[in-house]
């Protein structure tokens, strides 16, 4: 069984504050890794696809970077808004298709 | 351009019992995927497939099984219902490494 670990469990900020978590995954076989945002009653978002060791991405106030070789990935939310409350999912991917999600970040954020 | 539907929504069995969960896609993507969603945990996969005719056990396979005898649908067997089989089911369809689209699950409750 892959192990693919989130920290932290769940996060507490006040608006305006910055964040990151950590997604760590097996650094074999790997073909991909997303993030997604959750929100509660909805089904996953997708909010990135990294798949080259190194890769940084970012989409508004989020953005993530991507070590293969370590095995692992940050999520960052510069200035939380209430509405980035949510749980980040991080997967890995690897190279037989087969997906693995970690457990996720749950964030609350305070107005 | 309805994405992944999951039929049904919402279900009730009896301990014993069969059913069959259907997912449909109309994005012609290869992957396919069946997950279920726990309380605080994250999303673990049952089995997979990486084409039409094709199938992979995920890390909770056991008590189901799956078909995908055409590229658009994916099923989702259980043949003798459990309690330990409440949950809430996700499908999920993806083109290579891109992300994975979900449906809008279906909650499945053993009595």
């Amino acid at each position: 069984i892959l192990n693919v670990e989130q920290s932290p469990q769940s996060l507490h900020v006040q608006e305006g504050d910055s964040t990151n978590f950590t997604c760590s995954f097996p650094s074999s076989n790997f073909y991909a890794l997303h993030w997604y945002r959750w929100e509660t009653a909805k089904s996953p978002e997708a909010l990135f696809v990294m798949t080259l060791n190194g890769d940084e991405k970012k989409k508004g106030r989020i953005s993530a970077t991507l070590n293969t070789k370590e095995g692992y990935s940050y999520l960052y939310i510069k200035g939380s808004q209430p509405e980035d409350s949510a749980t980040y999912l991080c997967a890995f991917l690897d190279n037989a298709g087969k997906s693995t999600f970690g457990d996720g970040t749950t964030l609350t954020v305070k107005p | 351009n309805a994405g992944v539907t999951q039929t049904p929504k919402f279900r009730v069995l009896k301990t014993g019992q069969s059913m069959t969960l259907l997912c449909a896609q109309d994005m012609n993507h290869e992957y396919m995927y069946w997950y279920r969603q726990d309380p605080g945990m994250g999303l673990r996969l049952i089995h997979y497939s990486v084409g039409e005719g094709t199938t992979a056990k995920g890390e909770v396979p056991d008590g189901y099984n799956v078909s995908r005898l055409k590229k658009q649908n994916f099923l989702l067997g259980l043949e003798s219902a459990a309690p330990s089989q409440t949950s809430v089911y996700f499908c999920a369809s993806a083109r290579g490494h891109q992300p994975q689209h979900f449906g809008d699950g279906t909650r499945l409750s053993i009595l």
